[in-house]
C-alpha cells in the first residue's frame, strides 16, 4: 500500500515564527510532491510543488525534498494568522493519473 | 468563468432522493476526478476520467454514478444514499498530474 504520512497536529506557532510541516512517503517511485492548503469548509489550493532534491522557495514558503530519506517538508516563514489551515501533502509516482494524499496537518498561528 | 466550478455548494437530501452534482472546468485539462472528503480521513479518490473515458473506479458503491459527457464536464449522480455518505465532494482537473490538480469549491452533502 503506497502511503503518504503526516502528523495530524495541531501544530501551534506564534505569529512571526517559522512553521515546519513534515511528510514522509513510502513509494520510492514518487516523482513529484505537492503541498495544498485547505481552509475549514473550503477546497484545497495548491501552494507549492517540488520534484528535485533540495529546496524550492516561493515567497514565505520553502519546500524541501530528500528522496533518499523519502521526506518532504514545508517551511512557512513569518507565519501569519491567515496561514492557519490544514496543509495536505501529496505525492505522484507518474505511473497513473492520481495523487496519493496524506491526512493533513492542522496549523494554528496565534496572534 | 475560470477554473473549476462545482454546483451546488450545499445539498441536503433524503435517503430516497435522486440528485446530481455538477462540475465544469474551463482550463482545457484532459483529466477530471471525483473525491470524497470526510472528517479525519484522507481524500478518497472515487473516479478518474481521462479524455472523458473512465479510467478508475475506486470500489465506489453503485449508488454513486459518474457521467462525463466531454472533457470539460463531469457529473455525479446520487441515489438512495446513506447518512455515512455525508461529506464534502470535490471535483478536480489536471492536464498533467505531475503538476498537481485544480480543485473546485466542493459540494457539502448532507444525507438525512
Amino acid at each position: 500500500q503506497k502511503e503518504v504520512e503526516q502528523n495530524s497536529g495541531p501544530l501551534s506557532v506564534p505569529e512571526g515564527a517559522i512553521a515546519s510541516l513534515n511528510c514522509t512517503y513510502s513509494d520510492r517511485g514518487s516523482q513529484s510532491f505537492f503541498w495544498y492548503r485547505q481552509y475549514s469548509g473550503k477546497s484545497p489550493e495548491l501552494i507549492m510543488f517540488i520534484y528535485s532534491n533540495g529546496d524550492k522557495e516561493d515567497g514565505r514558503f520553502t519546500a524541501q525534498l530528500n528522496k533518499a530519506s523519502q521526506y518532504v517538508s514545508l517551511l512557512i516563514r513569518d507565519s501569519q494568522p491567515s496561514d492557519s489551515a490544514t496543509y495536505l501533502c501529496a505525492g505522484y509516482a507518474g505511473n497513473n493519473r492520481k495523487l496519493i494524499w496524506g491526512l493533513g496537518t492542522s496549523l494554528a498561528v496565534n496572534p | 468563468e475560470t477554473g473549476v466550478t462545482q454546483t451546488p455548494r450545499h445539498l441536503v437530501m433524503g435517503m430516497t432522493n435522486k440528485k446530481s452534482l455538477k462540475c465544469e472546468q474551463h482550463l482545457g485539462h484532459n483529466a477530471m476526478y471525483w473525491y470524497k472528503q470526510s472528517a479525519k480521513k484522507p481524500l478518497e479518490l472515487m473516479f478518474v476520467y481521462n479524455f472523458k473515458e473512465q479510467t478508475e473506479n475506486n470500489s465506489v458503491p453503485s449508488r454513486f454514478s459518474p457521467e462525463c459527457p466531454n472533457s470539460s464536464h463531469l457529473f455525479l449522480h446520487l441515489h438512495t444514499l446513506q447518512p455515512e455518505d455525508s461529506a464534502l465532494y470535490l471535483c478536480a482537473s489536471s492536464q498533467d498530474p505531475g503538476y498537481g490538480y485544480t480543485f473546485g469549491s466542493g459540494t457539502r452533502l448532507t444525507v438525512v
